[in-house]
């Protein structure tokens, strides 16, 4: 089975600043994908970012990106320049790429909040 | 986009009442959708994953008779909170992965948040 550790239940950050929040992960598979979810004060929940443990190039997407190290189970989220709007909480979800099966396994969660 | 509605986005009932809430797929089929219970501040409980065709897959613990699962089309799931009680007052998100789309994310709906008086 997997698991999905998010250690730091909060963060705060300046506006327009940067954070990382932190991820790490335990699986015996070697292909699967990896995501970060935001789900702001409304509860949407939002993807934020994905990855591919086969590629070894880290995704980014605008003001976010990640930092995965497969040998060592850690996806990191990493936002710039800090908005007020990024005040969330953010999930880090894993799924096996095998097989037809979308489970998705959740962490715990952080709460950014980004202060003015 | 990969757009999931949910309905309704709040709902109040009396105790021993059923409860139904739609999950649809706006612009792509979905062929598995899941079901989630939330509680404010912590992740989300997959509570049972719902396949177009056959039964729900249910999670342990988990009562089937319960929750009810019918995943009617490629685009609509629907669970039903059987004789509710004020303990299954909580958010269910539903989800349904875009199997079109690299790395097959899913998408959530917006919630439905129950109330059981």
């Amino acid at each position: 089975a997997q698991t999905v550790t998010q250690s730091q239940p909060e963060m705060s950050v300046q506006e327009a600043e940067t954070v990382t929040l932190s991820c790490t992960y335990d699986t015996s598979e070697n292909n699967y994908y990896l995501f970060w979810y935001k789900q702001p004060p409304s509860r949407q929940m939002i993807l934020v970012i994905r990855q591919e443990a086969y590629k070894q190039q880290n995704a980014t997407e605008n003001r976010f990106s990640v930092n995965f190290q497969k040998a060592a189970k850690s996806f990191s989220l990493k936002i710039s320049d800090s908005q007020l709007g990024d005040t969330a909480m953010y999930f880090c979800a894993f799924m096996t790429a095998t097989g037809a099966n979308s489970k998705l396994t959740f962490g715990k969660g952080i709460t950014l909040s980004v202060r003015p | 986009g990969a757009v999931v509605s949910q309905h309704p986005s709040r709902v109040i009932c009396k105790s021993g009442t059923s409860v139904k809430i739609e999950c649809r797929s706006l612009d792509f089929q979905a062929t598995t959708m899941f079901w989630y219970r939330q509680f404010p501040k912590q992740s989300l409980m997959l509570m049972a994953t719902s396949n177009e065709g056959s039964k729900a897959t249910y999670e342990q613990g988990v009562e089937k008779d319960k929750f009810l699962i019918n995943h009617a089309s490629l685009t609509l799931s629907t669970l039903t909170v059987t004789s509710a009680h004020p303990e299954d007052s909580s958010f269910y998100i539903c989800s349904a992965p875009n199997r079109i789309v690299a790395q097959r994310p899913q998408y959530f709906g917006p919630g439905t948040r129950l109330l059981v008086l």
